[in-house]
């Protein structure tokens, strides 16, 4: 079993829905990442977590530190929002990544 | 400037040859990083610089060879790889210590070797 799940794998959308990303974790933890990566391309940090909740713009991020989960929230999501989006967590001095999500928004 | 830079963007080398990737931040951070990241996989730590000194290898074989020359310049250099090596070469930063804080990636570096 992964330290770090994410769910559903992958996920379609159509332009203006409302998406939940999943992120449960097995090892404790100092912070948790959210991260961005469009196809082909680099990585974008999102947001870093260690409790509760963080909102930019259409991007919502909580966590429940007691339960070992997070979830990542898109509002009124657009085709610009496609790519893979990684949970990773923080343990001791290094990530453990996630296997990411692959989200498609079509118009 | 909250940017990681990394040059060149496509690499093709053969296994005999001899290159080296670039990253270079000027967000005054004193921790980098270099990742690997195969095809549909997450990143996969190499190595991390903290303050100018290496703090992490992660049992990387010395075909690849790190070089912090200062506190904005990281360089990985590449010596008779094998076409497994192939990869997508990410660079990142933060501000201290080893992942303490939020990370900045570059666009990385597209590597194939022949």
């Amino acid at each position: 079993k992964n330290e770090v799940e994410q769910s559903p794998q992958n996920l379609t959308a159509q332009e203006g829905e409302f998406i939940t990303i999943n992120c449960s974790y097995s090892v404790g933890i100092s912070a948790l990442h959210w991260l961005q990566q469009h196809p082909g391309g680099g990585i974008v940090s999102l947001f870093m977590l260690s409790s509760g909740k963080k909102k930019h713009g259409r991007l919502i991020a909580t966590i429940n530190i007691q339960e070992k989960h997070s979830s990542l929230h898109i509002t009124a999501s657009h085709p610009r929002d496609s790519a893979v989006y990684i949970c990773a967590v923080r343990d001791t001095d290094k990530l453990i990544f996630g296997t990411g999500t692959r989200l498609q928004v079509f118009p | 400037d909250t940017e990681v830079t990394q040059t060149p963007k496509h690499l093709v080398m053969g296994m005999t040859n001899k290159k080296s990737l670039k990253c270079e931040q000027h967000m005054g951070h004193r921790a980098m990083y270099w990742y690997k990241q195969k095809a549909k996989k997450p990143p996969e730590l190499m190595f991390v610089y903290s303050y100018e000194k290496l703090s992490i290898n992660e049992s990387v074989p010395s075909r690849f060879s790190p070089e912090c020359p200062n506190s904005s310049l990281l360089n990985l250099h590449l010596h008779a790889l094998q076409p497994e090596d192939s990869a997508l070469y990410l660079c990142a930063s933060s501000e201290s210590g080893s992942h303490t804080g939020e990370l900045f990636f570059g666009e990385g570096s597209r590597l194939t070797v022949l």
